[in-house]
């Protein structure tokens, strides 16, 4: 299994700009999770799901967008970058949500200029 | 303020014992955790505790769990170099899918 897989590794934007961030997962995971990560801070939920067609807001959500169309892929998007949308991102996934715990992606790192 | 908090740095001599500490406000946690990030890397599991358990042993990681006192501590014994990282505490919860993580500690292992 590849586990869980984001790209890109490195993204440049600038203000204004959009993108999607990508996450997979091969484990068949209900739950799928976008957490950013500033500097000196720790993990901030963004948006979670537990299951295709089912997404909610976390700590963080605005800003961004989520869908859930697979088991397998839940992206998350920026419409208009801004500076305080830099960051680094991870995706994460989980088989059930108290019963085991999340496997990571590498993280994408994300500058907005 | 954070529902979970850690100090934020521990230097240690290496083949010495590391603790590191959290505590956190939310009783109704399920699970807490261990996880491990090192430079430019996604954040790895360590360990991991039931909240009705007081203690697990897993090799060099001793985990304790003080539920009166919503604390919890890892120790590492005979720190190496390769222990150099952040650590985060987390917890999850059965009711929400969600995960609650400290803002972590960056441990520096000196020769």
């Amino acid at each position: 299994n590849a586990g869980v897989t984001q790209t890109p590794k490195f993204r440049i934007l600038k203000i204004g700009q959009s993108m999607t961030l990508q996450c997979t997962q091969d484990m068949n995971h209900n739950y799928m999770y976008w957490y950013r990560q500033d500097p000196g801070m720790g993990l901030k939920l963004i948006y979670y799901s537990v299951g295709a067609g089912i997404t909610d807001k976390g700590e963080v959500p605005n800003g961004y967008n989520v869908s859930r169309s697979t088991t397998e892929d839940f992206p998350l998007r920026l419409e208009l970058a801004a500076p305080s949308q830099t960051s680094v991102y991870f995706c994460a996934s989980s088989p059930a949500p108290d019963r085991d715990t999340q496997y990571f992606g590498p993280g994408t790192r994300l500058t907005v200029l | 303020g954070e529902d979970v908090e850690q100090s934020l740095f521990l230097s240690v001599r290496e083949g010495d014992s590391s603790v590191i500490n959290c505590t956190y406000t939310d009783s109704s946690s399920t699970y807490l955790y261990w996880y491990k990030q090192e430079p430019g890397a996604g954040l790895q599991l360590l360990t991991y505790i039931f909240s009705n358990m007081d203690m697990k042993q897993d090799q060099r990681l001793t985990v304790l769990l003080n539920k009166k006192d919503k604390h919890l501590s890892l120790r590492i014994a005979d720190t190496q170099t390769g222990d150099s990282a952040i650590y985060f505490c987390a917890e999850s919860f059965e009711s929400w899918g969600k995960f609650q993580f400290g803002a972590g500690t960056q441990v520096v292992v000196t020769p």
